[in-house]
C-alpha cells in the first residue's frame, strides 16, 4: 500500500517570503500522481498543484511550484511571495495511475501561517 | 465554474439514528468518491463510485455505509446507525475521464456530529 508523510506539522513564513512544505511517498508503482491541497480555516479542499510522475518537468502554478524528485520519493512544494490567504493546512496526496478511480492518499498535513 | 455541491453543510443526529449525506457532482464528471476527516487528522478514502457500482472501498466503508445515486444529478452517503466516531468531515468529490483531467474537485463538505 502507498503511504505519504509530511514530517513538518507546522510551518511558519513571513509575508513575501518563501517556504518549502516537504512531502515524501512509498510506492512501488512507476506510473502515478502527486497532489498538493490547500484546506483553510473553512475547511473546504483545494487543488494547489498536480505533478503526473512520467513528467520530469517540475509542475509549477503561478506563485506555486513543485520539486519533484522520482528516485527519491520526494515532491515538495515551494510557496512564493508568500501571502496571508496562502495560510491553510496543507496536504500532500498520492494517486495511481492504475485505473480509472483511484484514490486519493493523504499525508497528515502542514499547517502554514503566514506572520506580517 | 463548475463546483461539486454538498447538502447539509452541518448535519447534527443522535446515536443510532441514520442520516443521509448528499453530493451534487460537477455534471459531466463520471467518477465520485467519499472521504472523511475526523477533526485534527487527515482526510481518508471511503468509497469510489463509477458506473452505477462501486469501484474501490476502504475498510471503514462497513456494512453500516451505503452509496447511491438516486438519479442523474446526486450521489448520497448513507450512515444506517450512527456512531460516536462517525463524528467528522464528510467530503465528496468527483472526477473526469481520461489522463489529464483525472483530478478530483471536491465539495465544502459536510460536518456530521453525532451526539
Amino acid at each position: 500500500a502507498q503511504t505519504v508523510t509530511q514530517s513538518q506539522p507546522e510551518m511558519s513564513v513571513q509575508e513575501a517570503e518563501t517556504v518549502t512544505l516537504s512531502c515524501t511517498y512509498d510506492t512501488s508503482e512507476s506510473d502515478y500522481y502527486l497532489f498538493w491541497y490547500k484546506q483553510p480555516p473553512s475547511r473546504q479542499m483545494i487543488l494547489v498543484i498536480r505533478q503526473e510522475a512520467y513528467k520530469q518537468q517540475n509542475a509549477t502554478e503561478n506563485r506555486f511550484s513543485v520539486n519533484f524528485q522520482k528516485a527519491a520519493k520526494s515532491f515538495s512544494l515551494k510557496i512564493s511571495d508568500s501571502q496571508l490567504g496562502d495560510a491553510a493546512m496543507y496536504f500532500c496526496a498520492y494517486r495511481s495511475a492504475a485505473g480509472t478511480a483511484s484514490k486519493l492518499t493523504f499525508g497528515t498535513g502542514t499547517r502554514l501561517q503566514v506572520t506580517l | 465554474e463548475p463546483e461539486v455541491t454538498q447538502t447539509p453543510s452541518h448535519q447534527v443526529t443522535q446515536m443510532g439514528q441514520e442520516v443521509i449525506l448528499r453530493c451534487v457532482p460537477i455534471s459531466n464528471h463520471l467518477y465520485f468518491y467519499w472521504y472523511r476527516q475526523i477533526l485534527g487528522q487527515k482526510v481518508e478514502f471511503l468509497v469510489s463510485f463509477y458506473n452505477n457500482e462501486i469501484s474501490e472501498k476502504s475498510e471503514i466503508f462497513d456494512d453500516q455505509f451505503s452509496v447511491e445515486r438516486p438519479d442523474g444529478s446526486n450521489f448520497t452517503l448513507k450512515i444506517r446507525s450512527t456512531k460516536l466516531e462517525d463524528s467528522a468531515m464528510y467530503f465528496c468529490a468527483s472526477s473526469d475521464v481520461g489522463r489529464s483531467k483525472n483530478i478530483q474537485y471536491f465539495g465544502a463538505g459536510t460536518r456530521l456530529s453525532v451526539l
